[in-house]
């Protein structure tokens, strides 16, 4: 079974401090994403990528960075924490070309930005 | 711009009954799939659907897609406390995943 893990279930952070999210997969999968989740909102499209070093803006970028040196790990750096981010961040792998997207979730890390 | 419309928004129903949920387009779907998603969890893959008017089961479960590929059911039969959670749709639109805000069901004991 794949597995995807993510380095906090929950995280508490002060405004303005930078934040590293931490997502690992294990079946060797080309491509990782990282969303985050609201009430209302529905998930929504941070950054992803589709190999080591490359990376490509989803549809709420701006706030965010993230960094893939290895296959199996995809970081996502909140540069200065903000209120307004304080979310359910979600990562997830897949297998294959961008369309071949059956996609596998971490458990998601609950970050509260005070 | 919402792509895809799930309803109803939320869903409470007693243990026993059958429910169904849906996911519309006014595009024609890629593909389709259905995720659930627990409380404090990710979502997990239940079932992807292709071809219109495929017909998919999952035990209780039950996942239609349209013959015009635009929309999607799922019906639960004898719904259990075990199913209740977030259920999301995504499409492939533009090489980036699409999902729905999805249907929060809650089945009472």
């Amino acid at each position: 079974d794949v597995k995807v893990t993510q380095s906090s279930r929950y995280l508490v952070k002060r405004t303005g401090e930078k934040v590293f999210l931490e997502c690992v997969q294990d079946m060797d999968h080309e491509n990782m994403f990282w969303y985050r989740q609201d009430p209302g909102l529905g998930l929504r499209l941070i950054y992803f990528s589709y190999d080591v070093k490359m990376k490509e803006k989803g549809d709420i970028p701006e706030g965010y960075s993230v960094s893939r040196e290895k296959k199996e790990r995809f970081s996502l750096i909140l540069e200065s924490a903000s209120t307004n981010q304080t979310s359910m961040y979600l990562c997830a792998s897949s297998f294959g070309e961008m369309s071949s997207y059956e996609q596998y979730f971490g458990p998601g890390t609950r970050l509260t930005v005070t | 711009t919402q792509l895809l419309e799930q309803s109803p928004q939320f869903l409470s129903i007693q243990e026993g009954e059958n429910l169904t949920v849906y996911c519309n387009s006014s595009s024609v779907f890629s593909s389709l799939q259905w995720y659930r998603q627990e409380p404090g969890e990710g979502p997990v893959l239940l079932v992807t659907v292709v071809t219109g008017g495929e017909v998919k089961k999952l035990k209780r479960l039950t996942f239609q897609f349209g013959d015009a590929r635009k929309d999607s059911s799922l019906h639960i039969t004898a719904a259990q406390p075990g199913d209740t959670g977030l259920y999301l749709c995504a499409d492939d639109r533009d090489d980036k995943i699409i999902f729905g805000k999805g249907t929060r069901l809650h089945i009472l004991p």
